[in-house]
């Protein structure tokens, strides 16, 4: 699986738009960019995940670049209940794989 | 649908006991994972299991044993624990079409 590259920490002022980047330069064709968060020190929950078109859901949206080198993810209303860790991963679509999750991004949202 | 689910909740054992950890998933996937994580660090993978009856080691597999019971249940045992086997650890599944995990609510454990 691709490396991912993420800011270790961003804020966000409650109620704006929180973008979290993430760079994922040796990425392949047949990965994906899969997003999930942790709340606190609950189990991480899957956001939303993509192959290189724009995906959005009723959590967030996830833009991709054309060259698929980075993504961003984002939370179009930042609630004080964002705040948590984001990780992004690249994998294929294999059933089982080998994901690994660095240290991803801590957002903190701001009152 | 419970997802998936861990017990205990929290743990704390002497070095040198031994404990096992139980997951259990009600959404029919094939594989599923055993993964810990320490303060301030990512989650590293200790065990996973792309499907029932196969077992396979992650990037932290000392120390530990799994077994994979059946199609839900996935266990990780820990034979004789040590203070460095004190950490956070979560059991995942992966969905059947799209392939995201889910995971269960952790177990504590402390070792002493």
């Amino acid at each position: 699986d691709a490396k991912t590259t993420q800011p270790p920490s961003m804020d966000c002022a409650e109620g704006r738009a929180a973008n979290l980047p993430c760079n994922h330069s040796t990425i392949s064709g047949n990965e994906y960019v899969y997003w999930y968060r942790q709340i606190h020190s609950q189990g991480p929950q899957y956001i939303i995940h993509g192959l290189k078109n724009n995906e959005t859901n009723e959590m967030a949206s996830l833009i991709i670049t054309e060259d698929r080198k980075s993504s961003t993810l984002i939370l179009p209303h930042a609630t004080l209940r964002d705040t948590a860790v984001y990780y992004c991963i690249v994998r294929d679509s294999g059933g089982y794989q080998k994901v690994t999750f660095g240290i991803g991004t801590k957002l903190q949202v701001i009152p | 649908n419970a997802g998936v689910t861990q017990t205990p909740k929290f743990q704390v054992l002497k070095t040198g006991q031994s404990m096992t950890l139980q997951c259990a998933q009600d959404m029919n996937h094939n594989s599923m994972y055993w993964y810990r994580q320490d303060p301030g660090m990512g989650l590293r993978l200790i065990y996973y299991s792309a499907s029932e009856g196969t077992t396979d080691k992650g990037e932290v597999p000392n120390g530990y044993n799994v077994s994979r019971l059946n199609k839900r249940e996935f266990s990780l045992r820990l034979e004789s624990a040590a203070p460095s086997q004190t950490s956070v650890y979560f059991c995942a599944s992966t969905g059947l079409r799209t392939y995201e995990q889910y995971f269960g609510p952790g177990t504590r454990l402390t070792v002493t």
